[in-house]
């Protein structure tokens, strides 16, 4: 069974600031992993999805890095914005699983302020 | 990416109720459905996984009576939590995968259920 860490649970900064989130994992046998984000209250938007051939994907002012050797990930946030404020999650599959069950951190929840 | 369809959004009941989730796949066939439980400050913990026309598969420690789980059609699953209690209040979230998209799951908006 997974065990997904994300660290740290809460950062607080200001609007133009470049982040790290950070998410570790204990069996490196995966497939994928997944980063998202999680207003309060609402559901989950998918922001980058990288396959284990990968080592980084990028969107817009997001990139996600992958190291399976060493189950680490990071989701870099460039310029960050006010409306970057949520909660973000990193979850990855089964061990050697392509099912889309998903084993979830505690996430890491972000504010920017103006 | 595809599209799962939640409701309700939110839901108030009464203790000894039941509840009935719905979770629709608009635009592909999702042969497999999964119903998460989200507690505050907590993360997402998978409840069951259900596979068109068969019988759900629910973790350990989740009760299969309680939480029943229907997955007759390929675009519909879904969650009825019976005899709620106060401490059934929670969000429960479903994804679906299918075809093509086999390796990745698309979210549901979400329920936040209050039992009062």
């Amino acid at each position: 069974k997974q065990e997904v860490t994300q660290i740290p649970a809460a950062l607080s900064v200001p609007e133009g600031e470049n982040l790290v989130l950070n998410c570790s994992f204990t069996d490196s046998a995966i497939y994928n992993l997944q980063w998202f984000r999680q207003d309060p209250g609402k559901g989950l938007t998918s922001l980058l999805l990288i396959q284990s051939s990968q080592r980084e994907q990028t969107s817009g002012r997001l990139n996600a890095s992958l190291d399976k050797s060493s189950g680490r990930s990071t989701l870099y946030i460039a310029a960050s914005q006010p409306g970057d404020s949520a909660t973000y999650l990193c979850a990855v599959p089964d061990r050697g699983s392509t099912l889309g069950r998903l084993y979830f951190g505690r996430g890491t929840q972000l504010t920017v302020w103006p | 990416g595809a599209v799962v369809s939640q409701h309700p959004s939110w839901v108030i009941c009464k203790s000894g109720t039941s509840v009935k989730i719905e979770c629709r796949s608009l635009d592909f066939q999702a042969t497999t459905m999964f119903w998460y439980r989200q507690f505050p400050k907590q993360s997402l913990m998978l409840m069951a996984t259900s596979n068109e026309g068969s019988k759900a598969t629910y973790e350990q420690g989740v009760e299969k009576d309680k939480f029943l789980i229907n997955h007759a059609s390929l675009t519909l699953s879904t969650l009825t939590v019976t005899s709620a209690h106060p401490e059934d209040s929670s969000f429960y979230i479903c994804s679906a995968s299918g075809p093509p998209m086999n390796t990745e799951a698309f979210f549901g908006q979400g329920t936040r259920l209050t039992v009062v």
